[in-house]
């Protein structure tokens, strides 16, 4: 069945660094992509998404590339701010509309 | 606007006791959903909602769960009797016509 595979975390970095988290994915049709982040204390929130090959998601300065060739759909900022220390979900939506596959979840925390 | 409202937002019952979830989705929301989300992991769908009835109940585990959403409004999701193993947080969404999912912040049940 479809699958969502994240990178462990926690991931630890300091406020200005670059983030990467990687995300692949494992479905037998076309999904959409999403990435949701979760705040302590919050509900999910849906950070940015992709439907289609090659398109790009991104919002509040995250974003990520759909890459059909390596089944990817890996998060990037360029510098990291403390208040972007959250859980990060990466997740797809395929044969049900609307039905979400979630990976495990990558926590990350920025130190000033 | 207000969002998806959830309560209790906690609760800590023994085992075997019966307990209920209560979930009111954003307005106009026509599909909600139930999710389970255990300590480190993704959540993981219980069952989907268009309007009142129940469109995708496979992963509920029916000889314990049950849910309603008699007037296609709000929806509670019940568990009787619980087991130590169902401790974990359960997530409402909602959406129109199953498009982007917005969620609760969650009740985190802790069975003892």
């Amino acid at each position: 069945g479809d699958s969502v595979t994240q990178m462990e975390g926690p991931v630890t970095l300091s406020e200005e660094a670059f983030l990467t988290i990687n995300c692949t994915y494992t479905a037998t049709g076309y999904p959409s992509l999403f990435w949701y982040v979760q705040y302590p204390g919050e509900g999910l929130q849906l950070l940015l998404k992709a439907t289609k090959a090659d398109d790009k998601g991104s919002n509040k300065g995250f974003e990520a590339t759909y890459r059909k060739e390596t089944t990817s759909f890996h998060l990037e900022k360029g510098s990291v701010q403390v208040s972007d220390s959250a859980v990060y979900f990466c997740a797809l939506s395929d044969q049900a509309p609307g039905k979400l596959i979630f990976g495990q979840g990558t926590t990350l925390q920025v130190k000033p | 606007e207000a969002g998806v409202v959830q309560s209790p937002r906690y609760k800590i019952i023994e085992k075997k006791q019966p307990v209920a979830f209560w979930c009111n989705p954003i307005s106009g929301h026509n599909t909600l959903y139930w999710y389970l989300q255990n300590l480190g992991q993704g959540p993981e769908l219980l069952i989907r909602y268009e309007n009142e009835e129940a469109v995708d109940d496979s992963q509920l585990p029916k000889d314990r769960f049950s849910a309603e959403r008699l007037k296609g409004v709000d929806s509670t999701l019940k568990i009787q009797p619980a087991e130590l193993g169902d401790s974990a947080v359960y997530l409402c969404a909602s959406s129109f016509e199953g498009n982007e999912q917005f969620f609760g912040p969650g009740t985190r049940l802790t069975v003892l």
